[in-house]
């Protein structure tokens, strides 16, 4: 089983409607979560973290953590063509002296587009 | 000014030919990190320091050396470049905070023929 797994995509949604992203995770020691905006041929982009359960909202985009379930998922509303992107999460297994320790786990990521 | 910088941003080389790439950071984060990137494998870690005596090798550090000169500077060296070397490579930083938020750079895409 990998570490970090995301829906395998690619996820195509229409311009207004809510894309939805998800992802699980191995490690139940696992603390903080990312999710990663990447553009084609660009660098990841932090756009969300999160670390407690239940939801956490920026804008269009809302975080949603189940520690007990191991999952984290990604809702963008209102989706638009600009949101069209690979969509990279990321766990954070804190274990101090652990070997994990400073280090994010990445999921290979999911393509979404947006279309109009 | 981006907080991040890699230099360069586009490389292309031959097999064999030692090569160094450079990151800097204005971030004042002590955490730096090497990834690399390649279609289909995601984002896998080269090497990472938490400060300027703390070198650590990452899942696929072989064939390559790093170099934290200063807080601001982690430099990763391929010795003797190989074409599987090809891949897109990304300098990332950190603060000490539990949570870890990386931030990453522009990114250098290498091309090793």
């Amino acid at each position: 089983q990998k570490e970090v797994e995301q829906n395998s995509g690619p996820l195509s949604v229409p311009e207004g409607a809510i894309a939805s992203l998800n992802c699980t995770y191995s490690d139940r020691g696992s603390q903080s979560f990312f999710w990663y905006r990447q553009y084609s041929g660009k660098s990841p982009e932090l756009i969300m973290f999160i670390y407690s359960n239940g939801d956490k909202e920026d804008g269009r985009f809302t975080a949603q953590l189940n520690k007990a379930s191991q999952y984290v998922s990604l809702l963008i509303r209102d989706s638009q063509p600009s949101d069209s992107a690979t969509y990279l999460c990321a766990v954070n297994p804190i274990h101090a002296g652990g070997t994990s320790y400073g280090k994010l786990t990445f999921g290979q990521g999911t393509i979404l587009t947006v279309h109009p | 000014d981006a907080d991040v910088t890699q230099t360069p941003r586009n490389r292309i080389t031959k097999t064999g030919k030692r090569i160094m790439l450079e990151c800097s950071q204005t971030k004042g984060h002590d955490r730096m990190y090497w990834y690399r990137q390649d279609p289909g494998l995601g984002l896998r870690l080269i090497y990472y320091s938490f400060d300027v005596k703390d070198i650590n090798k990452g899942e696929i550090s072989d064939g390559y050396s790093v170099s934290r000169q200063a807080q601001a500077k982690f430099s990763l060296s391929l010795e003797s470049a190989i074409p599987n070397q090809t891949a897109l490579y990304f300098c990332a930083t950190s603060d000490l905070g539990e949570y870890n938020e990386q931030f990453f750079g522009p990114g250098t895409r290498l091309t090793v023929l």
